[in-house]
């Protein structure tokens, strides 16, 4: 079974702080994606990696795929309250369709 | 467009009874995910269908729970008897590829309390 474990569960920060949350696995993942999750909504992608090595920024936001592609990282620059939120990591599996995501790091970011 | 929508929002019931929830995917996708979010859990997948045909259903919680897709545009999740235990929020996603590389896109999910 493949499982995903994130880190830290919970994050309290004040405005323009930086932060990175961690997700890792023993398994191997053929893509990892993050997921960003509002009260009352459903999640909404930011970012998929598929190449070990891989890094991605979405402003201030910065996505890398371990070389290895059994963990991932999010590094938020200068966070802002409208950064608050659930961010879920997913990993497709690698014999078929579905997608599995770890327990999540509720961001809470105060003015 | 329209993105997937879900039905009921919000459901009480008492235990024993039958709950049914609905979905309807985007138009063209061909996937179509049952996800379960609870505090302690975090979001579990329930079942998955490609192409209105169950693939895995080893996230299926016991008997009790069943989904059904009759066509690529309905699917429905079926708790019968109901337990306090099912409170949870229950998302409906759709995806154009699937997992391995597809964005999911989610409904606002349909928040499921039993009494």
């Amino acid at each position: 079974t493949q499982l995903l474990e994130q880190s830290p569960q919970f994050l309290s920060i004040q405005e323009g702080e930086n932060l990175t949350v961690y997700c890792n696995s023993s398994s191997v993942f053929s893509s990892l994606q993050w997921y960003r999750q509002e009260p009352g909504e459903g999640p909404v992608l930011l970012v998929t990696v598929v190449t070990g090595g891989e890094v991605k920024k979405l402003k201030r936001l910065t996505f890398q795929f371990g070389d290895a592609r059994k963990d991932s990282s999010l590094h938020i620059t200068a966070a802002q309250p409208g950064d608050t939120g659930l961010y879920l990591c997913a990993g497709g599996d690698n014999q078929g369709g579905k997608l599995i995501f770890g327990q999540g790091t509720e961001l809470s970011v105060k003015p | 467009d329209a993105g997937v929508i879900q039905s009921p929002r919000h459901e009480v019931t008492e235990m024993g009874q039958e709950v049914t929830l609905r979905c309807k995917p985007i138009s063209g996708h061909d996937y179509l995910f049952w996800y379960r979010q609870t505090m302690m859990r975090g979001l579990e997948l329930l079942i998955y269908f490609n192409n209105n045909v169950p693939i895995d259903d080893s996230g299926m919680p016991e008997d009790r729970f069943s989904a059904k897709m009759p066509n690529a545009s309905f699917s429905t999740l079926k708790i019968q008897p109901s337990e306090p235990r099912d409170s949870a929020v229950y998302f409906c996603a759709s995806s154009l590829v699937g997992g391995m590389s597809g964005e999911l896109f989610f409904g606002e999910g349909s928040r499921l309390t039993v009494l």
